[in-house]
């Protein structure tokens, strides 16, 4: 299994305080990406990092910010958590077009946050 | 900008049966990979088979095959002999392989495998 760790794994907060998730990866792998998991609309992206301080805003990306000072940490922050930020967050990692070609996306286990 | 739709929200067939799953796309890009990921209820993301964009031949993964469609940017999963232990969510993805490589999915299919 790819080495990828969320942290919390369940976290429950109040409307207005920030919230910061982490994404902790051991593989190297150039590519981090954060999604918000939602009954009827899958995985939407929020943001992704294709480098140490490269950034950019999926889909979905109003609300958050993101930050990744090093190789293996990709942070998402709720600056301002509310009610419709309840969701399930997965990180998720890609090394890029390696030899060969092939390459795939490996999925931390996801974060349950519920705002209240 | 890149989207991924399924249009079937939810799917349910007999333990054997044959089942197909749809996937469109839209994009301008023309190197990129798909991907079926299954998500079974532990949670957990599990890719089943991917596609290059450059390849016509299309995917095969023991009982999983794609039927790959370019210029009408459909990717379709078809799960042959289906057994209990397939059911899950099913999510098509796609990933653009230059520059900053966004990875976007689609809606998920829910999909059943009855006794």
């Amino acid at each position: 299994d790819a080495g990828i760790t969320q942290s919390p794994r369940h976290k429950v907060t109040e409307t207005g305080t920030p919230v910061t998730l982490r994404c902790h990866q051991t593989e190297n792998h150039r590519y981090m990406y954060w999604y918000r998991q939602d009954p009827g609309h899958g995985l939407r992206l929020i943001h992704y990092s294709y480098g140490v301080k490269d950034t950019d805003k999926g889909e979905v990306s109003d609300g958050y910010s993101v930050s990744r000072s090093k190789t293996e940490d990709f942070l998402l922050t709720l600056e301002s958590a509310t009610s419709s930020q309840t969701s399930v967050y997965f990180c998720a990692i890609s090394p890029g077009q390696g030899i060969g070609g092939n390459t795939e996306a490996f999925f931390g286990q996801g974060t349950r946050l519920t705002v209240v | 900008a890149q989207t991924v739709t399924q249009s079937q929200p939810e799917m349910s067939v007999q333990e054997a049966e044959t089942v197909t799953l749809s996937c469109t796309y839209d994009t301008s890009e023309n190197n990129y990979y798909l991907f079926w990921y299954k998500q079974p209820p532990s949670r957990q993301m599990i890719l089943v088979i991917r596609q290059e964009a450059y390849k016509q031949q299309n995917a095969t993964e023991n009982r999983f095959s794609v039927n790959f469609q370019k210029a009408a940017k459909s990717f379709s999963l078809k799960i042959s002999d289906s057994q209990l232990g397939d059911t899950a969510m099913y999510f098509c993805a796609f990933m653009i392989i230059q520059g900053a490589q966004k990875l976007v999915f689609g809606q998920g299919t829910r999909l059943t495998i009855n006794p």
